[in-house]
């Protein structure tokens, strides 16, 4: 079983929509989980980050963490063309250097 | 703004050639790491270093090697380019163990022929 699991798309949704981006993992001492943003012929950016169960919202972004599950997610509320892009979690054990990324889900919001 | 400058886009080599992947950033960062990006598999650790000369292997290191001399300054290099080391490689770099904050190159694609 690989350590994130995400599912890779292409997503296509009308602007204005909810989206909804998902990652499961499998170790439970995995304790930072961050969503990165990666824009064609760019590498990634950090767009959220949360050590916790629980929401944490950033504008139109709410990142959210089930720890029980192992389970992470990422909404975009009244998505934007601007939105477009590759969505990445990344997930980090405590005491670790390395970063574990899921292979990314594609998002397009036509307009 | 935290800038990490790649000296190629583009890159076009022969299979044997010794290739040198430079990565420079301006922060003072003390972490650097070496990515490679493909379709399907995603992000993958080369290698990372945590200080001057110091060096520690990511998830997959075969093939590859680096250099650290200069904070600022992390080099990826192939020794031998081999046609499935085709990828895009991203350098990133991070203020401190613990900070989650990576920042990214723009990557450079490189194409073994």
């Amino acid at each position: 079983q690989k350590e994130v699991e995400q599912d890779p798309g292409p997503l296509s949704v009308p602007e204005g929509a909810i989206v909804s981006l998902n990652c499961t993992y499998s170790n439970s001492a995995f304790q930072y989980f961050m969503w990165y943003r990666q824009y064609s012929r760019k590498g990634p950016e950090l767009l959220m980050y949360t050590y916790s169960s629980g929401n944490k919202e950033d504008g139109r972004f709410t990142a959210q963490v089930d720890k029980s599950s192992k389970y992470i997610s990422l909404f975009i509320r009244d998505s934007q063309p601007s939105d477009s892009a590759t969505y990445l979690c990344a997930i980090r054990g405590a005491g670790s250097y390395q970063l574990t990324f899921g292979k990314g889900t594609k998002l397009s919001v036509i307009p | 703004d935290v800038k990490v400058t790649q000296s190629s886009r583009y890159l076009v080599k022969r299979t044997g050639e010794k290739v040198f992947l430079e990565c420079v950033q301006d922060m003072d960062h003390e972490n650097m790491f070496w990515y490679r990006q493909d379709p399907g598999l995603g992000l993958r650790l080369i290698y990372f270093s945590y200080d001057v000369k110091m060096k520690e292997k990511g998830d997959i290191p075969e093939g590859y090697s680096v250099s650290r001399e200069k904070k600022e300054r992390f080099s990826l290099i192939l020794e031998s380019a081999s046609t499935n080391q085709t990828s895009m490689y991203l350098c990133a770099s991070s203020f401190v163990r613990g900070n989650e904050k990576l920042f990214f190159g723009s990557g450079t694609q490189l194409s073994v022929l």
